[in-house]
Formats: structure tokens, sequence, C-alpha cells
């Protein structure tokens, strides 16, 4: 079992839609969970991280976390053709900053 | 400067060569690292430094050498690579290791083709 899991996608959403991201991870002892944005040929930017279970929201943008389930979630609301792009879940174990990453899923959003 | 310098952005070289990646924070960060990413592969964690001391080394091949001479800048030096080490090669930054909630911030990175 990978230690983090995405869909690769693409997922494809029209525009205004929300759009919905998944990430499983396998390490129970998982404290931090990050959302990342890479634009093709462009570095990972950070969108939002969470820590505690539940949602914690950030403007358009809602992380939800489920750590019984090991499971996060990343909520885009009225998604726009810019926020195309391949988005990163990262987990942070609890020993360091030992982050892994995901394979990461591709979302495109339809004008 | 702000954030997290890399230089050069695109670097070609035979596999009989030495070049050198560069990478400065200007973030007061004490934990700088190395990733590598290859096309459809996950983000490879290569090296972690914090203030200056190597703490992780991800089994990567000798061909490719860090150097941190203090927190804000990190090198990788690199000799004899081969086509497979083709790649983007990352560099972030962070805090410091013992915060959990300390996120990386990425520089731009280095694509680098070994032909």
């Amino acid at each position: 079992q990978k230690e983090v899991e995405q869909n690769s996608g693409p997922l494809s959403v029209p525009e205004g839609a929300i759009a919905s991201l998944n990430c499983t991870y396998s390490d129970r002892g998982s404290q931090s969970f990050f959302w990342y944005r890479q634009y093709s040929g462009k570095s990972p930017e950070l969108i939002m991280f969470i820590y505690s279970n539940g949602d914690k929201e950030d403007g358009r943008f809602t992380a939800q976390l489920n750590k019984a389930s090991q499971y996060v979630s990343l909520l885009i609301r009225d998604s726009q053709p810019s926020d195309s792009a391949t988005y990163l879940c990262a987990v942070n174990r609890n020993y360091g900053q030992n982050f892994v990453f995901g394979p990461g899923t591709r979302l495109s959003v339809l004008p | 400067e702000t954030g997290v310098t890399q230089t050069p952005r695109h670097l070609v070289m035979g596999m009989t060569n030495k070049k050198s990646l560069k990478c400065e924070q200007h973030l007061g960060h004490n934990a700088m690292y190395w990733y590598k990413q290859s096309a459809k592969k996950p983000l490879e964690l290569m090296f972690v430094y914090n203030f200056k001391e190597q703490t992780e080394n991800n089994s990567v091949p000798s061909r490719f050498s860090p150097e941190c001479p203090n927190s804000s800048h990190l090198f990788l030096h690199l000799h004899t690579l081969q086509p497979e080490d083709s790649a983007l090669y990352l560099c972030a930054s962070s805090q410091d290791l013992a915060l959990d909630n300390s996120p990386l911030h990425f520089g731009n990175g280095t694509r680098l083709t070994v032909t």
C-alpha cells in the first residue's frame, strides 16, 4: 500500500461547480495534512493545511480531515478555469518534517 | 528577493559533466530540502538539512552530493549523472523540523536534462 494515495485524474468539472479532491494515507501517526497546487511547469504552492478532524475553510477552499478513516479532502467551490492544475496532498508524519506527497490529482475546470 | 530562489532554471548536461544547483531562501527558515519530481511520479524527498546539519539522506545515489554552508543556502552537486536523473529538482524550506504544522515553501525548480 502506498503511503499517500490520490486519484490521478483528470477530474473534469464545469466552471462554477464544486470540485472534490480526495486523499488517503496509510500512517495513522500522521499529524498534519497539506494541499498544494502545481501548475504545469511550475513549483507547488501551498493552498492550506489542516491538523484537526473536521472542516477548515479558506475562501473558496475547504479542507476536510477524518483521521479515523485516514482520509483528507479538498473542496473547491465556484471552480474557475484558473483552478485547472495538479493538486498534491502531503502528509507530515509526527517525527520531524517528514513530508510524504501523493502523486497528485489533475483538475480541469471547463469554461 | 523574497521566498525561495533556485538557479539555474534549466540545465542540460552530459553524463560526464559536473554541475551544481543552487538554492537560497530569504524566509529566515531553519530547514531546507531537496526534492526530485519525475514525470508521473510523486515528489521524492532527497535530502533534509536542519540548522546546516543533514538530518536525512533518502538513499540517494552518491552522484548527488548536497552542501549546506548556512541555513539560507543549499547546493546540489551533480556528477556522472544518468539519463534517468532527468527531472525537475525542487528546493524547499520550512521554519523548523520540530514544528509539525510548518509548511514547505518551494522554489521554482531546476529542470535538468541529462544527455
